[in-house]
């Protein structure tokens, strides 16, 4: 199935240094969504966005749903070991229903 | 209150042997989506229910996959005559309702290995 290009792939950084990730389509989207996914768990949802240009804060998490309406980017501040996780981005078409498009996720590893 | 379960958590089978996986969505919730995860790799759509509605089941990859939900609630996966390429994490999220702002909850997952 198709799949968002999302990247980095994955990180190493310190605790305490902001993060950032980002997603890019060849299609226009109409949702942006970022989900955090733990070891042996299922994918939780951080960040919901639906308009072109929507800036949103859930915490220490920052997303944006770009202009072009085919990226998106997530900022994470002030990292801390509990962060560890792989990140995916999720899009939803124009011209779709309720079938997202995943990101193949960002691997976040925080050293303390 | 309880969240969305999967059964079993893990399952190894032999090539060709036929598996079934389980999903207990939210209480209430009238939709239902299974992905598939393989590893190193986002999530794909499978399959889709809807109350009474016929399923959505454009992402099945083969005839080998099919799902049922019984009573508007409990939901299995199939598959068929297991192949290695099987293996990966099938993941069953739930929603109250249809809708674009509709937030799927995931349950943590079947890990099936094909052996």
């Amino acid at each position: 199935g198709q799949q968002l290009n999302q990247s980095p792939q994955s990180m190493f950084i310190q605790e305490g240094e902001d993060v950032s990730m980002n997603c890019t389509s060849s299609s226009i989207f109409n949702t942006w969504l970022w989900y955090k996914q733990d070891p042996g768990e299922g994918p939780v949802l951080l960040i919901a966005l639906y308009k072109a240009g929507e800036l949103t804060s859930n915490g220490r998490l920052t997303a944006q749903f770009g202009i072009t309406r085919k990226d998106s980017f997530l900022n994470i501040s002030a990292s801390i070991p509990s962060d560890v996780g792989i990140y995916f981005c999720a899009g939803h078409r124009t011209s779709g229903t309720y079938k997202y498009i995943f990101g193949t996720g960002t691997r976040l590893k925080v050293l303390a | 209150g309880a969240g969305v379960s999967q059964s079993p958590s893990n399952k190894v089978t032999e090539k060709g042997k036929d598996v079934e996986l389980r999903c207990d969505p939210i209480s209430g919730h009238t939709a239902l989506y299974w992905y598939r995860q393989s590893l190193g790799q986002g999530l794909e759509f499978l399959i889709y229910f809807q109350g009474n509605s016929a399923p959505d089941k454009s992402g099945l990859p083969s005839d080998r996959f099919s799902a049922e939900r019984t009573g508007g609630s409990v939901s299995t996966l199939t598959i068929q005559r297991t192949q290695q390429e099987d293996s990966a994490v099938y993941l069953c999220a739930s929603s109250l309702q249809t809708g674009v702002r509709e937030t799927q909850y995931f349950g943590p997952g079947t890990r099936l290995l094909v052996l």
